[in-house]
């Protein structure tokens, strides 16, 4: 089975802090990808990688960054936490031979107060 | 741009029932797929669907990708089928572009 994990299900965070989203898929997977979810927005793509040190702008980049230095794990940074980032994060990883089937982890619920 | 658009956005049902969710989309597919999210948040696969017809046990996905439409079949529904169902497909690179989903609730 593909696992996909991510650090926290709940995160509560102050504006301007620095907060990490770490992401682990232990399938040897090539690509992975960062969305978020909001009510009314859906999910949308932040970032994503399809190698270790690559990385690729998604639809909504602003206010993020990615780290992928190793295989298995994608972190997803916010450099300065704001209000309007409160959402639900999910981490998603797929095989990387063409448009492979994507799994997605639990997710975060994240919090900017 | 590419184009999800799923109906109905809201489904209520007794236990029991069936039902057909509708995913149309703009262009050819390279990747479709089927999720539903629990209460949690959890986006659980049901079926990866560019093209025919799969069943698993009381689901069944069919997409037409030369129509642009795919269809998720719900049989004899169960409370624990409530929930956000999505359609997703692909969009640049191997990214997933997601409609906005169906909300389903069962009751007993």
């Amino acid at each position: 089975d593909v696992k996909v994990t991510q650090s926290s299900r709940y995160l509560v965070k102050r504006t301007g802090e620095k907060v990490f989203l770490e992401c682990v898929q232990d399938m040897d997977h090539e690509n992975m990808f960062w969305y978020r979810q909001d009510p009314g927005l859906g999910l949308r793509l932040i970032y994503f990688s399809y190698d270790v040190k690559m990385k690729e702008k998604g639809d909504i980049p602003e206010g993020y960054s990615v780290s992928r230095e190793k295989k298995e794990r994608f972190s997803l940074i916010l450099e300065s936490a704001s209000t309007n980032q409160t959402s639900m994060y999910l981490c998603a990883s797929s095989l990387g031979t063409g448009w492979d089937e994507q799994y997605f982890g639990p997710g975060t619920r994240l919090t900017v107060t | 741009g590419i184009q999800v658009e799923q109906s109905p956005p809201d489904l209520i049902l007794q236990e029991g029932a069936n039902s057909t969710l509708r995913c149309n989309f703009s262009d050819s597919v390279n990747n479709l797929q089927w999720f539903h999210q629990n209460p949690w948040g959890q986006l659980i696969n049901l079926f990866y669907i560019p093209s025919g017809t799969k069943q698993n046990g009381r689901l069944s996905a069919t997409t037409v990708a030369t129509e642009r439409y795919s269809l998720l079949y719900i049989s004899s529904s169960q409370t624990t089928d409530s929930g956000v169902y999505f359609c997703a497909r692909d969009q640049a690179g191997t990214a997933l572009i997601f409609g906005k989903g169906t909300t389903l609730s069962v009751s007993s």
